[in-house]
C-alpha cells in the first residue's frame, strides 16, 4: 500500500540555525499537506501543495512539492524556539477520503 | 467557535474493559476521521466516515468500532481494551470537496489513554 516517509525523525539545532525535513512517498500524489504538532497539542494545518515543482513560503518557512509529485520538503531558515515540534507531511490517496500521514520530524530547538 | 471537540481528554482503563470515545464537531464539515498516534509510528488512520451514515476501515481497524450518529458526531469504542491499544486518539474533520483528496484536517485536542 501507499506509503509516506519522513527524514530524519528527530533533529536539535541551535536557534539560529536551519532545518530541513524531508517527505517520500511511494505513489505519486495530487497534493501534499503540511502540518505541526506542538508538544502536547494536535497537529495544525500548515500548507498544501499542489502543483509539480511547487515553492510556496511562509515567513521563514519554504516548502517544495518535487517535479515527480512524489516528495517534499520543509525548509526553515533561522530556527526559533517558537519552532519547536513535530512536523508531518501528509498525502491523500486519489480520489478518496484517506490521507497517509509521514512518521513526523521532531525538532528541538536549543537556545 | 469550538472547532472539533474530543471526550475525555485523559482516561486510564484496565485490560478488558471497554470505553466510547466521543467526538463532536461544529464546522459543519462532511467527513470524520479517527486517529491514532504513537511514538516513531506518526498518526495512523483507524476509521474514517465520508458522510453521514457511512463508515469505512483505515490502516489499524482491528479492535476497533465506530458509530457516525449524526453529521456532527463520530465515536470510537474499544470493546474490550488491551495494553497495545494505549495511545493518544486523535478526531479529526474535513469539509466536503467535489475531489476529497484536496480537503484539509482540522483536529481536536486528543485523548490519551493508558490501558494497564
Amino acid at each position: 500500500g501507499q506509503q509516506v516517509m519522513q527524514i530524519p525523525q528527530y533533529q536539535h539545532v541551535q536557534e539560529g540555525e536551519d532545518f530541513t525535513t524531508y517527505c517520500n512517498s511511494s505513489t505519486t500524489l495530487s497534493n501534499i499537506q503540511w502540518y505541526k504538532q506542538r508538544p502536547g497539542g494536535h497537529p495544525v494545518f500548515l500548507i498544501q501543495l499542489v502543483k509539480s515543482g511547487e515553492v510556496k513560503k511562509q515567513k521563514r518557512l519554504t516548502f517544495q512539492f518535487g517535479e515527480a509529485k512524489k516528495n517534499s520538503s520543509l525548509h526553515i531558515t533561522a530556527t526559533q524556539t517558537t519552532d519547536v515540534g513535530t512536523y508531518f507531511c501528509a498525502g491523500p490517496t486519489s480520489g478518496t477520503y484517506k490521507y497517509i500521514f509521514g512518521t513526523g520530524t521532531r525538532l528541538k530547538v536549543l537556545a | 467557535n469550538a472547532g472539533v471537540t474530543q471526550t475525555p481528554k485523559f482516561q486510564v482503563l484496565k485490560t478488558g474493559q471497554s470505553m466510547t470515545l466521543q467526538c463532536a464537531q461544529d464546522m459543519n464539515h462532511n467527513s470524520m476521521y479517527w486517529y491514532r498516534q504513537d511514538p516513531g509510528m506518526g498518526l495512523r488512520l483507524i476509521y474514517y466516515s465520508a458522510s453521514e451514515g457511512t463508515t469505512d476501515k483505515g490502516e489499524v481497524p482491528n479492535g476497533y468500532n465506530v458509530s457516525r450518529l449524526n453529521k456532527r458526531e463520530f465515536s470510537l469504542r474499544l470493546e474490550s481494551a488491551a495494553p497495545s491499544q494505549t495511545s493518544v486518539y486523535f478526531c479529526a474533520s474535513t469539509e466536503g470537496r467535489a475531489d476529497p483528496s484536496f480537503s484539509t484536517q482540522h483536529f481536536g485536542d486528543g485523548t490519551r489513554l493508558s490501558i494497564l
